[in-house]
């Protein structure tokens, strides 16, 4: 079975662009997470959808949004970007909620210019 | 606001010797603590999990203990190899909403 697939692997946009970042999960996983990493740090958390309702969000701006769609796939959208936005943004699946093992993707490296 | 403390953020470690990487979480509604591996350039990698419901956990040379009272969650490894050089994140997660915080992470590197 495939894992969590991210799309692209990479991207370099300018400040205040906008930024769509795909996620498939594993198949039959509901759950899905999105975190940003900065390097040298922890991945932090920015939303939970779980059955195509956010069940949770982190403590991010309202530049950032995302959705899921009815395949349970996801989209993270970061509108105006900023310098501070540069990370690796990574996609977890979860069987469940997020109280239930995460596996994680690649990530997306978005770098902002 | 929740927190997640993790420490040492390095340790080195002699190849065979055992290593202990702690974490403290400040919500006590925490229920669900994971661990993972993130070697350089790769995505995290779950290596073990405890719920709120056991005290320890253990699979072949990791182990995973937790002490609900002192909120304090920590990670074994024995008898480490030199694969075991990674960064390794703890985290801590509530159920009512799916909340999850990171450790800031430990580099582990493991000496010949």
């Amino acid at each position: 079975d495939a894992g969590v697939t991210q799309s692209p692997t990479h991207l370099i946009k300018t400040r205040g662009q906008q930024v769509t970042l795909r996620c498939s999960p594993i198949s039959g996983h509901k759950s899905v997470s999105w975190y940003q990493q900065v390097l040298g740090q922890g991945p932090q958390f920015i939303f939970q959808y779980y059955e195509k309702e956010e069940r949770g969000r982190g403590n991010f701006p309202d530049r950032f949004s995302a959705r899921q769609f009815p395949n349970y796939s996801s989209e993270l959208n970061v509108n105006a970007l900023l310098l501070g936005d540069s990370a690796l943004y990574l996609c977890a699946s979860s069987s469940r909620s997020s109280n239930q093992p995460q596996h994680f993707g690649d990530g997306t490296r978005l770098s902002i210019l | 606001g929740e927190n997640v403390e993790q420490h040492p953020s390095t340790l080195s470690v002699q190849e065979g010797d055992s290593a202990v990487i702690k974490c403290t979480y400040s919500d006590s509604a925490s229920n669900y603590f994971p661990w993972y591996k993130q070697e350089l350039g790769k995505r995290p990698q779950l290596i073990i999990d405890i719920r709120s419901n056991v005290g320890e956990k253990k699979d072949q040379r990791i182990a995973v203990t937790l002490n609900k009272t002192a909120k304090h969650f920590s990670l074994h490894i024995t008898e480490t190899q030199p694969e075991d050089s990674a960064v390794y994140f703890c985290a801590a997660i509530r159920s009512r909403d799916d909340k999850i915080i990171f450790g800031k992470g430990t580099r582990l590197h493991i000496l010949p």
